[in-house]
């Protein structure tokens, strides 16, 4: 069963359109991370959430924001996509910061047309 | 320069086979490092997760081999099926924070009937 649930799997979104991409988990776990992978490259790192307190990445632009309303949902909006917007977004989870296991969703296959 | 460099890039192995992945890092210190599996257009999924203090940890057919002394980690992948064509990234944390995770670039395997 889907422990961190990402949706929609694939979105298509135009140059500029605001856009927001939806995480779950029912793992009850208190941190929530959001990452960029573009083809053929590692995660990166966006924000992650620890408990309702935001962790901005010092390189993370300011068109990517993040909500927590609860602790099983988190949500990546990004504000005015850009062409280089276009990747993979995974979202994932772990109990606590330290050393622990972290579970991700299948991802979410952003395109900007 | 990234600091989790894994080889080789790609490989290609025939059903059955056996094969093994490298990952070297110079991510100091060190506290723990994981082997994610990643399926094409999906989130990765865990393999295994070492610290400074273990030198192997297996997961059915997959046995995640750790030097510290050398910052060498191997990921051993027995009687290969088709399924395990994948992505196989390597993951080092330099603390125990969850949110410090370094990733490698991954090696991409494809296992051909």
């Amino acid at each position: 069963d889907a422990m961190v649930i990402q949706n929609p799997r694939y979105q298509v979104t135009q140059f500029g359109k605001p856009v927001t991409l939806s995480c779950s988990q029912t793992l009850n776990h208190n941190v929530m991370y959001w990452y960029q992978q573009k083809s053929s490259q590692a995660p990166k790192l966006l924000f992650h959430y620890y408990d309702k307190d935001f962790n901005n990445e010092a390189d993370t632009p300011d068109n990517f924001q993040s909500r927590r309303p609860n602790t099983s949902f988190c949500f990546l909006d990004i504000r005015s996509p850009g062409l280089g917007d276009a990747a993979m977004y995974l979202c994932a989870t772990t109990q606590g910061e330290m050393n622990t296991e972290a579970f991700f969703g299948q991802g979410t296959r952003l395109t900007v047309v | 320069k990234n600091q989790v460099e894994q080889s080789p890039q790609s490989l290609i192995i025939l059903e059955g086979k056996n094969c093994t992945l490298q990952c070297n890092y110079t991510v100091s210190p060190f506290s723990n490092l994981r082997w994610y599996k990643q399926d094409t257009g999906r989130g990765p999924v865990s393999l295994t997760i070492m610290t400074f203090s273990e030198n192997t940890k297996s997961n059915g057919r997959y046995t995640a081999t750790l030097d510290a002394d050398t910052k060498q980690s191997s990921l051993h992948i027995t009687a290969s099926q088709l399924s395990d064509s994948a992505s196989y990234i390597c993951v080092v944390s330099p603390t125990y924070n969850n949110n410090d995770m370094r990733f490698g670039a991954g090696t991409r395997l494809t296992v051909k009937p």
